[in-house]
């Protein structure tokens, strides 16, 4: 158990719809990360929270949005879903800025 | 873009070392070597780290080369639990982590 909690494990839904996904980070981890692993594809980096702010951005789509809340969770909102945002949402936290990554075991979205 | 090299695929035999390559050619001086591997889609799992000298840890061992172009995670008595998505990534200390193609390492019974 890394202690990054992601909510819901399972998500099923219809193309056009919006989601949200929930990370909460390990105790007092400052850092939060969300990736995208599609199937048999590689983990693409979306983007990284840091206190609250913004730090870093990939490839992150203009229908997705996340933020990091004062009480240090995050959440991934993704909008007008296409069956192509099927893929597992995977959640990282980390102390600081520096240092070793603990990921959540994922969010697995399907869009129907 | 991912700034290492990692071959595709690699198998070992139960009980031997596994020893996974790594290639960073333009790795910089600041930048740290990470290995993180993923079983089947669980969440990938943190290793080792180093950055210029050898690490060692209850997982694995971190042999990186003086000139620090390349780097081996040596897993000592692998297991058919460490089949899995091994990750090479180099990494400034504050810099976000991105990942590669990786190896898959098939352990064999």
């Amino acid at each position: 158990d890394s202690g990054v909690t992601q909510t819901p494990k399972h998500l099923i839904t219809a193309t056009g719809q919006r989601v949200t996904l929930r990370c909460s980070p390990r105790s007092g981890d400052l850092s939060v990360y969300w990736y995208q692993q599609s199937l048999d594809q590689g983990l693409q980096f979306l983007i990284q929270y840091y206190n609250g702010e913004e730090r870093a951005k990939g490839n992150i789509l203009e229908r997705f949005s996340a933020q990091q809340f004062p009480d240090l969770h995050s959440e991934l909102n993704l909008s007008s879903l296409e069956l192509g945002d099927s893929a597992l949402y995977f959640c990282a936290s980390s102390p600081s800025l520096r240092g070793r990554a603990f990921f959540g075991q994922g969010t697995r979205l399907t869009v129907v | 873009d991912a700034k290492t090299t990692q071959p595709p695929s690699m198998d070992c035999a139960e009980g031997r070392a596994a020893n996974l390559p790594c290639n960073h050619s333009t790795i910089s001086g600041n930048e740290y070597v990470y290995w993180y591997r993923q079983i089947h889609s669980q969440g990938p799992q943190y290793i080792i780290h180093g950055l210029k000298n050898n690490e060692t840890n209850e997982m694995a061992s971190l042999i990186i080369t003086e000139d620090r172009k390349s780097s081996t995670l040596i897993l000592p008595h692998a297991t058919l639990r460490d089949t899995a998505v091994y990750y090479c990534i180099v990494r400034v200390g504050d810099d976000k982590i991105i990942f590669g193609k990786g190896t898959r390492l098939h352990i064999l019974p």
